[in-house]
């Protein structure tokens, strides 16, 4: 079993559209993450979620909206897609909110054209 | 601000030699975590090593170790018996309420 499965692992849509990355995990993990991954290989948070109460929004663009439905789900959906956009799009949980080992998804990365 | 410096984007190491990756960071907490990752060309994110800062003692899993200088704020890798399979980014992290990524650094392993 999976521990953090997020879909898709591949996405790729014209400039303007609307999308969705699901994230699930089955660890029983009280806080969840969505990271962004550039070109350049850098990685940096975007959101943090604890118990479904949303507790780190970093300077990201408000197209992003993040969703979760029950702690065990953390959803982003990304509006009006921009060329920026591009990159790889990693959900990951810890098992409390003071990070003491982060679980990664394996990735989505997603193509804007 | 807390920050993670890696200053070594690339590193290369002959197959069963030793190589060390460097990682500083600052901050003005005294209770943290501290992480390194491998990122495959599979893209997958892998948990290499992870030092607790009140901890004196370095972590050790198996080939790969860290040497831990607090007051230095440095926390490198070192990987001995390099491996064909050790081939990928590697990345710092230091954490309190979320992980804080260094720039990465690209390991090459020769035959």
């Amino acid at each position: 079993d999976t521990a953090v499965s997020q879909t898709p692992k591949y996405l790729v849509t014209q400039m303007g559209n609307d999308k969705s990355i699901k994230c699930e995990q089955n660890l029983g993990h009280d806080t969840m993450y969505w990271y962004k991954q550039d070109s350049k290989k850098f990685l940096k948070i975007m959101f943090s979620y604890n118990n479904k109460e949303l507790i780190i929004n970093e300077t990201v663009p408000n197209r992003f909206s993040p969703k979760s439905p029950d702690k065990a789900h953390l959803n982003l959906h990304i509006n009006s897609l921009e060329l920026g956009d591009s990159a790889v799009y990693f959900c990951a949980s810890s098992l409390r909110y003071r990070v003491e080992k982060l679980f990664f998804g394996s990735g989505t990365q997603l193509s804007v054209l | 601000a807390q920050t993670v410096t890696q200053s070594q984007p690339e590193m290369s190491v002959q197959e069963a030699e030793t190589v060390t990756l460097s990682c500083t960071y600052d901050t003005s907490e005294s209770d943290y975590y501290l992480f390194w990752y491998k990122q495959p060309p599979s893209r997958q994110m892998i948990l290499v090593i992870r030092q607790e800062a009140y901890k004196q003692q370095n972590a050790t899993e198996n080939r790969f170790s860290v040497n831990f200088q607090k007051a230095a704020k440095s926390f490198s890798l070192k990987i001995s018996d390099s491996q064909l399979g050790d081939a990928a980014m590697y990345f710092c992290a230091y954490n309190t309420d979320k992980l804080i990524f260094g720039t990465g650094t690209r390991l090459q392993v020769f035959p």
